[in-house]
């Protein structure tokens, strides 16, 4: 399976500033998707990152919060924006080669708001 | 949308013995499966998967079953060992592509 690498891999930010996350994939891949992993808890869909265009965001997630960009096949960012003690979590990429195959996850950014 | 119910939240069973996990999922158009193991300051991985054309699927030690009907699915481990031990996610697929997560279960073998 395709080797993803997120940086950082962690970051303690301080409430009103933004962090933009990298997501690295050593091959091209169709599918890549953005998740939030609060403490404890299971994975919730951000959204999908498109390849050219805008991301496709989940319900409860926008666009002036979590900016995503997705300039090629093997690359992604996600900018948590004004951020608060509500936005502590796990930020977590996978991608899947095509729309059918499995979906793979990197380690995940570990974000930490005082 | 998609709701997956999972269960148990927490399983502890001695070296050696099997473990069960159990999900339930909502949506009938939902026609894949995965199953993920996260250990701690890891993402998930991949372990197992199934697609709705099948009942079952083994590998190695792990096993996955289908009940389309019954819109269930279960994770057989059998002959667990310590290293067995992390939290495991179901997980169903929509027609969009995007994965609906279960609660995650807390696996913890004993030696």
């Amino acid at each position: 399976s395709a080797v993803i690498s997120q940086k950082p891999s962690r970051d303690i930010c301080q409430r009103g500033t933004s962090l933009t996350i990298q997501c690295q994939v050593d091959s091209q891949v169709t599918m890549m998707f953005w998740y939030r992993q609060q403490p404890g808890q299971s994975l919730t869909l951000i959204a999908t990152a498109n390849q050219g265009s805008e991301a496709t965001y989940e319900s409860g997630f926008v666009i002036d919060k979590f900016p995503i960009s997705r300039p090629n096949l093997t690359f992604s960012t996600l900018t948590v924006s004004n951020m608060s003690p509500e936005d502590s979590s796990i930020y977590l990429c996978s991608v899947a080669r095509e729309r059918d195959q499995p979906q793979h996850f990197g380690d995940g950014t570990r974000l930490s708001i005082l | 949308g998609e709701n997956v119910e999972q269960h148990p939240s927490t399983l502890s069973v001695q070296e050696g013995d099997s473990a069960v996990i159990k999900c339930t999922y909502s949506d009938s158009a939902s026609n894949y499966f995965p199953w993920y193991k996260q250990e701690l300051g890891k993402g998930p991985q991949l372990i197992i998967d199934i697609r709705s054309n099948v009942g079952e699927k083994k590998d190695q030690r792990i096993a996955v079953t289908l009940n389309k009907t019954a819109k269930h699915f279960s994770l057989h481990i059998t002959e667990t060992q310590p290293e067995d031990s992390a939290v495991y996610f179901c997980a169903a697929r929509d027609s969009g592509y995007a994965l609906n997560f279960g609660k995650g279960t807390s696996l913890l073998v004993t030696p």
